[in-house]
């Protein structure tokens, strides 16, 4: 079973929708990250979470630390948030650096 | 502020021949992550290293692969005698001393023909 895992693994939604992509984790870590990949493209943070709530215009992240589960929301989804959508880890298992330990990504597509 | 750089872009290499691949962190981290993402899988920690140090390589197969972050200039990951299963994007972070919060370099395809 692996340390993080992320769902749906794909998901398809129309312009406007609310979207939630889920990621559960097995270990003890220090932060959460959500990343987000473009086809063919380089990886942005969007958020890194070690509690609570952060929110940056329409996508919202939490974190429940005690269920060891966060949550990416997304709400009036546009085609441009199509991408890959990445729950990371770090500190994982008491490591005292920021080595990420990742989900296996979560295909959002939006259509128009 | 430019940040973090990775160059090339796009490597194509034969089979049997060496690939380097290099990595500058943003200004003011002396921290960085190598990780590699191969086709239609996630991403997989390859090696964390500090200037002139490497702190951990579990990530990194056995053989020939190799990383080096020295006193002055890029972190380099060399791979030597590539391998069809190396083609890969390789992925470079970097972050501040004793900071979770990671920024990536846009990556190196490494194509082997």
């Amino acid at each position: 079973k692996n340390e993080v895992e992320q769902s749906p693994q794909n998901l398809t939604a129309q312009e406007g929708e609310f979207i939630t992509i889920n990621c559960s984790y097995s270990v003890g870590i220090s932060a959460l990250h959500w990343l987000q990949q473009h086809p063919g493209g380089g990886i942005v943070s969007l958020f890194m979470l070690s509690s609570g709530k952060k929110k940056h215009g329409r996508l919202i992240a939490t974190i429940n630390i005690q269920e060891k589960h966060s949550s990416l929301r997304i709400t009036a989804s546009h085609p441009r948030d199509s991408a890959v959508y990445i729950c990371a880890v770090s500190g994982a298992g008491g490591t005292s650096y920021g080595k990420l330990t990742f989900g296996q990504g979560t295909i959002l597509t939006v259509h128009p | 502020n430019a940040g973090v750089m990775q160059n090339p872009r796009h490597l194509v290499r034969r089979r049997g021949q060496e690939a380097r691949l290099r990595c500058s962190p943003m200004k003011g981290h002396s921290h960085v992550y190598w990780y590699r993402q191969l086709p239609e899988e996630g991403l997989k920690f390859m090696v964390y290293l500090q200037k002139e140090n490497i702190i951990d390589e579990s990530g990194m197969p056995k053989e020939r692969f190799s990383a080096e972050f020295p006193k002055e200039g890029p972190s380099i990951l060399r791979i030597q005698q590539v391998v069809r299963g190396d083609s890969a994007a390789y992925f470079c972070a970097s972050s501040r001393q004793g900071a979770d919060e990671q920024y990536f370099g846009p990556g190196t395809r490494l194509t082997v023909t």
